[in-house]
């Protein structure tokens, strides 16, 4: 079954880095994810899409701050230079065979 | 500029029928399959449904399955979600989204459904 793992929270002080993970299920880790922002009170906005060997493409406007990496069946988000509107919840999201789409359970980020 | 504006949200009482709408531009609708994505409160996204670019494919999260049918018209460039026999646990924003190769590169505003007597 495919599902994709996100811790609840993180947290980092503003300047900093911080680096989100985001886990796929056994046997998919050669899965593409996408990567979506969430401020408060606010719809998703999309970030980058980010392949299994690392590469990524990123949405319109979106800062060089925001990088993506991958290892193995882990995918990573890094925002460099954190600044208070990072302070939102991380969603990752990948898709099966057919139309079938899957959401993590979302981060919740804290800029200190 | 893509804009996806989603419609016809409210309140409806449990067991009765809604549909939802997204008008689509800015884009070439019938190049990109498309998505229904809800969000219950204070809780996280999830899929509800999707539709490829010629409704050739279809699929459905499990929770929805049976009771709501995704469609699109490319010609209105709209997509559509009718939800019947509807639950409180289908109480959530609801967004429309544009897929491109798997990721969601667009979303709209979203539309609140809620399900209450």
């Amino acid at each position: 079954q495919l599902v994709l793992t996100q811790s609840p929270s993180a947290s980092a002080s503003l300047g900093a880095s911080v680096k989100l993970t985001c886990t796929l299920s056994s046997g998919h880790s050669s899965y593409a994810i996408a990567w979506h922002q969430q401020q408060p009170e606010k719809g998703p906005r999309y970030l980058m899409k980010l392949n299994s060997d690392g590469s990524h493409s990123k949405g319109d406007g979106i800062p060089d701050r925001f990088s993506g990496s991958s290892s193995g069946a882990e995918r990573y988000l890094t925002i460099s230079s954190l600044q208070s509107e990072d302070e939102a919840d991380y969603y990752c999201q990948t898709w099966g065979t057919g139309i079938h789409w899957v959401f993590g359970g979302g981060t919740k980020l804290t800029v200190l | 500029e893509v804009q996806l504006v989603e419609s016809g949200g409210g309140l409806v009482q449990p067991g009765r029928s809604l549909r939802l709408s997204c008008a689509a531009s800015g884009f070439t609708f019938d190049d990109y399959a498309m998505h229904w994505v809800r969000q219950a409160p204070g809780k996280g996204l999830e899929w509800v449904s999707g539709i490829s670019w010629n409704s050739g494919s279809i699929g459905y999260a499990d929770s929805v399955k049976g009771r709501f049918t995704i469609s699109r018209d490319n010609a209105k460039n709209s997509l559509y979600l009718q939800m019947n026999s509807l639950r409180a646990e289908d109480t959530a924003l609801y967004y429309c989204a544009k897929d491109k190769e798997g990721a969601i590169i667009d979303w709209g505003q979203g539309t609140l459904v809620t399900v209450s007597s």
